[in-house]
């Protein structure tokens, strides 16, 4: 049981490129979610999904594109990449009251 | 909208000595609340949670009770140590059916020996 997995660790990335967060779990959850964790701000949501199929915008979605198509997987994209996107990225899936995150994705944009 | 204001950081402690970390919140409905902990390079971990009002969440010697009347939820420990150190955040998800969670902006404690 692997949990919440997230690649990759780290990134750096050019403004203007273009790059694919991936996230998978192994434990059934239908909700999953993406945060980014900054200095000071705590983790701020950016896309959930509560099943295959179904995603909505979080509090700081603009920039990022999501989808579901299984219930595993759950990748976050960055389609033109800003300086202010340097952050780490958190995915998340959750059942009943318990949210398990995965271990974090470092993105650096230069 | 919901929202969490936690102590400001960071806290530096010595072995032994009894940890507060104040957590407060404002949210629709009746909120369950929780505290994570993020230990260096690593992603959030559950610590404890409390879903309705006087109920006490613990865990590895954590507590924290909710109260409704002052709409708080304060993180203690009797005795910190060394492997205490962490970023500690205050969190709630807002009525029944609700996944999301919101956060409150970190606690980081240093215990020193």
């Amino acid at each position: 049981n692997a949990g919440v997995t997230q690649t990759p660790k780290f990134q750096v990335l050019k403004t203007g490129q273009s790059m694919t967060l991936q996230c998978a779990q192994d434990m059934n959850h239908e909700y999953m979610s993406w945060y980014r964790q900054d200095p000071g701000m705590g983790l701020r949501l950016i896309h959930y999904s509560v099943g295959a199929g179904i995603t909505d915008q979080g509090e700081v979605p603009n920039g990022y594109n999501v989808s579901r198509s299984t219930t595993e997987d759950f990748p976050l994209r960055l389609l033109s990449a800003a300086p202010s996107q340097t952050s780490v990225y958190f995915c998340a899936s959750r059942s009943n009251y318990e949210q398990y995150f995965g271990p974090g994705t470092r993105l650096t944009v230069t | 909208g919901d929202s969490v204001t936690q102590m400001e950081g960071p806290v530096t402690l010595s072995e032994e000595a009894f940890l507060t970390i104040n957590c407060t919140y404002t949210a629709t409905g009746y909120p369950s609340l929780f505290w994570y902990v993020q230990y260096p390079g690593e992603g959030l971990q559950l610590l404890l949670k409390a879903t309705k009002a006087d109920d006490k969440g613990s865990n590895k010697g954590f507590e924290a009770t909710y109260r409704k009347e002052t709409t708080s939820f304060h993180l203690e420990k009797g005795s910190v140590q060394v492997s205490d150190s962490a970023v500690y955040f205050c969190a709630l998800s807002s009525g029944a059916g609700s996944y999301q969670l919101t956060f409150g902006k970190g606690t980081k404690l240093s215990v020193i020996p």
